[in-house]
């Protein structure tokens, strides 16, 4: 079980908006940035997005990132069918010295 | 343009040795970390570890140490992950990755590579 908590799945219709949540604490997530990454089974995981909020070159501005205290939040607008994948969020963890995942979120475009 | 390409895929017996590697191109190899993440069939990722190749410093996630070796070859540009005896739960997808010094994000993922372990 990751320290990291993420819905295990989220689901909207095309065009629609969603929102994945990814809640820490102060040891991870309340001191460290946060990063995104959208992975497609079978394919390499993609940053989408690192510092909490930056988007990498080549990811549309449909993909945004925030965090407030011990919680981080990815947010994708006017979904699409190839944004089906799983989320995962990353950070640093000052207890364990050493970088971790989220337990990951499937989003389901409808 | 940056790149990590992988070993392909093993099937190997419990008990038997094995080492992946990521091979990386198009940067200043000793310059990044490279990580190593495991996805087990069904799982989510999980950083392994990471090296920096420019001083060989490594630092394992605490669930790893000691199940594992990360190295790195600056000559050749390429990072290793090792096994002296693997078990089924090793089975899984490795992935390399890419991070920059001081930041704790990965830029750049290696295609994976499948490691079946299976009587």
């Amino acid at each position: 079980q990751s320290m990291l908590t993420q819905p295990p799945s989220v689901s909207a219709a095309p065009g629609q908006k969603v929102t994945i949540s990814c809640s820490g604490n102060l040891s991870n997530i309340g001191r460290n940035y946060v990063s995104w990454y959208q992975h497609v089974p079978g394919t390499a995981p993609k940053l989408l997005i690192y510092d909490n909020n930056r988007r990498p070159s080549g990811i549309p501005d449909r993909f945004s990132g925030s965090k407030s205290g011990t919680s981080a939040t990815l947010g994708i607008t006017g979904l699409q069918t190839g944004d089906e994948a799983d989320y995962y969020c990353l950070t640093g963890d000052s207890s364990l010295s050493a970088a971790i995942f989220g337990g990951g979120t499937k989003l389901t475009v409808l | 343009e940056v790149q990590l390409v992988q070993s392909g895929p093993e099937v190997k017996k419990p008990g038997e040795s094995l080492t992946i590697s990521c091979k990386a191109s198009g940067y200043s190899f000793s310059t990044y970390w490279i990580g190593w993440v495991r996805q087990m069939p069904g799982q989510g990722l999980e950083l392994m570890g990471i090296i920096y190749p420019g001083d060989s410093d490594i630092r394992y996630s605490p669930s790893f140490q000691g199940q594992v070796t990360i190295s790195a070859d600056q000559s050749i540009t390429s990072a290793y992950l090792q096994w002296t005896s693997l078990q089924a739960s090793d089975t899984a997808i490795y992935y390399c990755v890419r991070r920059r010094d001081g930041y704790n994000y990965f830029d750049h993922w290696g295609q994976g590579a499948l490691v079946t372990v299976s009587s």
